[in-house]
């Protein structure tokens, strides 16, 4: 099956800078990666999604990029806000949403 | 829309006991998921429904947890008997009204959180 890892576990910058976070996935018919963020206590929600046949795309800071080659995606964030901290989770999933494997999350805090 | 609901949101329990979540998954959403999420770790998917039937059990332990989705809208997950490293938060997950994009994505419920002592 599907087996994705994230870096860095944790992560910490100033309020204002960029942040990236890295997965790598192994099973080459992954077609579908979202990213989800956990704030303390919440549920997971989906802050950006990517599909197979796109290498980047963009809403408003947040930024994902995709290597089907290397497969590798990454999340970017820009001009990071302190209401950005929170843990990041990666995922791939095969045809669909089927499967669905996640990250072991990274924690993420901006400091003001 | 009301959001996917689960209960109950907390439950202790000692070690061989039994346990068992609900969930209400979106309505109109023919994909229902279980994940354990252990603390400081992602989501695991435990089970995969599609309307009543079972997409992905793999990562099911099955000696001890079952699930159902009998008429294809609620699901229980149960766990018999519990052991200590079933501490854990339970989120439910629903996505996909056929035919309308993007279908992908997946709602959590606020999950349950079980203490197994």
């Amino acid at each position: 099956g599907e087996n994705v890892e994230q870096h860095p576990s944790t992560l910490s910058v100033q309020e204002g800078d960029s942040a990236v976070i890295k997965c790598t996935y192994s099973d080459s018919a992954s077609n579908y990666f979202p990213w989800y963020k956990q704030e303390l206590g919440k549920r997971p929600q989906l802050i950006i999604d990517i599909r197979s046949n796109v290498g980047e795309k963009k809403d408003q800071r947040i930024a994902v990029t995709l290597n089907k080659t290397a497969k590798h995606f990454s999340l970017h964030i820009t001009e990071t806000q302190p209401e950005d901290s929170a843990v990041y989770f990666c995922a791939a999933s095969v045809h669909n949403n089927n499967d669905m494997r996640f990250g072991a999350g990274t924690r993420l805090t901006v400091k003001p | 829309e009301a959001g996917v609901a689960q209960s109950p949101r907390y439950k202790i329990i000692e070690k061989r006991q039994s346990v068992a979540f609900w969930c209400n998954p979106i309505s109109g959403h023919a994909t229902l998921y279980w994940y354990q999420q252990i603390l400081g770790q992602g989501p695991k998917l435990l089970i995969q429904f599609q309307n009543n039937g079972v997409v992905d059990d793999s990562q099911l332990p099955k000696d001890r947890f079952s699930a159902e989705r009998l008429k294809g809208v609620d699901s229980t997950l149960k766990i018999q008997p519990a052991k200590l490293e079933d501490s854990a938060v339970y989120l439910c997950a629903s996505s996909g009204v056929a035919g309308v994009r993007p279908h992908n994505e997946q709602f959590f419920g606020p999950g349950t959180r079980l203490t197994v002592l």
